[in-house]
């Protein structure tokens, strides 16, 4: 049972417009969730993170949304830029220390 | 510094060999974490240490057995390896045993 679910293998995007990826998730005892970019050969890169208690959480160009009653979240980047192409992962935690990961979402943005 | 570190980058071993991965954290982080990534499939927890114990070990097979020497270190030690646990190994780190969880630049393992 996949807790975590990003439905978008991918998703392809004009430079200057808005990216948005989503997220679904099953656990309703999730209380934390992250967004990850992670390039070829690097370990993922922490982006913007939001408490259950929350709705949305901003940070420059990336903001994330959270749908508690859906069970959905989404991250929001704008504008694109060319060098935001890479994986997204959505992750979610209910328990200290443990993790859960969607499958990801191949972000291109192109010139 | 807000880096982890991770050595080698690099891993070729047999399936009768013993090696060992080190990661290094100097952010005062006090939880530190083992994952395993194969290719177009999401991280998976292996192991979790929360002020230098064990405190998640999600059933993982008994031939990688993690160490914390100390709240910076964290070794993981590699013995009669399969083929199939050949896959990128990620070293994380976070403040407490909360996330957000801060990753390393990965070793690429591969068993032959």
């Amino acid at each position: 049972d996949q807790q975590v679910k990003q439905n978008s293998p991918s998703l392809s995007v004009q430079e200057g417009r808005i990216s948005i990826l989503n997220c679904d998730y099953t656990n309703s005892m999730f209380d934390y969730f992250l967004w990850y970019k992670k390039y070829p050969a690097e370990g993922p890169t922490f982006l913007i993170s939001i408490s259950s208690i929350k709705d949305k959480n901003e940070d420059g160009r990336f903001t994330v949304f959270l749908n508690k009653s859906a069970k959905h979240l989404s991250l929001h980047i704008v504008p694109s830029q060319p060098g935001d192409s890479a994986v997204y992962f959505c992750a979610a935690s209910a328990n200290a220390g443990k993790s859960t990961f969607g499958d990801g979402t191949t972000l291109t943005v192109k010139p | 510094d807000t880096e982890v570190t991770q050595t080698p980058k690099h891993l070729v071993m047999g399936m009768t060999n013993k090696k060992s991965l080190k990661c290094e954290q100097h952010m005062g982080h006090r939880a530190m974490y083992w994952y395993k990534q194969k290719a177009k499939k999401p991280p998976e927890l292996m192991f979790v240490y929360s002020y230098e114990k064990l405190s998640i070990n999600e059933s993982v097979p008994s031939r990688f057995s993690p160490e914390c020497p100390n709240s910076s270190l964290l070794n993981l030690h590699l013995h009669a390896l399969q083929p199939e646990d050949s896959a990128l190994y990620l070293c994380a780190s976070s403040q407490g045993a909360k996330p957000p969880w801060f990753f390393g630049p990965g070793t690429r393992l591969t068993v032959l």
